[in-house]
């Protein structure tokens, strides 16, 4: 079955605990991108990757890193977490530029 | 730069009910345009999108959109909602973003529907 698959689906952690959050695609896909989704926001881009070993910047980058060493896989890395970073975070891939992303489950985060 | 206004940020009807979920966006190229739904506690699933050529585009679960260029606008309608249409609804556009080819995809706020039995 065609995905992708996101973990964990929740983390509850505390200030400053260095968190990975993982994402992984089967559909051979080149771009990749993550999204945190805060009530009365929708959803804003954190970090894209048009391709392996290209990552670039969204709207919201600060506190974050991301890695792209396979195509499938596309890890989001928060080093210091901050109560801020509280939030529902979706990774989402696709092929071409007007193809429909693809949602994971999405990965609940809570910072205390 | 791209944006998407969802113009209700609720909408509470009646089963059985016409619906219509409005959104406006505003971009510089051509875009492309996609409505998203999403159920509790689960992600976003598609349900229709307009790439070119016809400007009404139906969709799942008996949803329908119509693109309106000079309007800017894509609303998503439906004849007759069901209870489980209860749901949040995000309208996006794409189009092309500056700097390293990110064809990014813009949301608006999204949109909650409550159908009433």
């Amino acid at each position: 079955e065609a995905q992708v698959t996101q973990n964990p689906r929740y983390l509850i952690t505390v200030t400053g605990k260095k968190l990975t959050v993982t994402c992984s695609q089967n559909m051979n896909h080149e771009y990749m991108s993550w999204y945190r989704q805060d009530p009365g926001l929708g959803l804003r881009q954190i970090y894209y990757s048009m391709n392996v070993e290209v990552t670039d910047k969204g709207d919201v980058p600060e506190g974050y890193k991301v890695s792209r060493k396979e195509k499938r896989n596309f890890p989001l890395i928060l080093e210091s977490p901050s109560p801020n970073q509280t939030s529902l975070y979706f990774c989402a891939s696709r092929t071409v530029y007007n193809s429909p992303l693809h949602f994971g489950n999405g990965t609940r985060l809570t910072v205390t | 730069a791209q944006s998407v206004t969802q113009l209700d940020s609720q909408v509470p009807v009646f089963e059985e009910a016409p619906v219509e979920l409005r959104c406006n966006y505003s971009s510089s190229v051509s875009v492309y345009l996609f409505w998203y739904v999403q159920y509790p506690n689960q992600g976003l699933q598609l349900l229709l999108k307009y790439l070119s050529g016809s400007t009404l585009v139906k969709g799942i679960n008996g949803f329908e959109a119509e693109f309106n260029k000079s309007q800017t606008s894509f609303h998503l309608r439906k004849p007759s909602v069901h209870i489980s249409d209860t749901a949040e609804y995000f309208c996006a556009v794409s189009g092309y973003s500056g700097g390293g080819s990110n064809y990014k995809l813009t949301f608006g706020k999204g949109t909650l529907l409550t159908v009433n039995p």
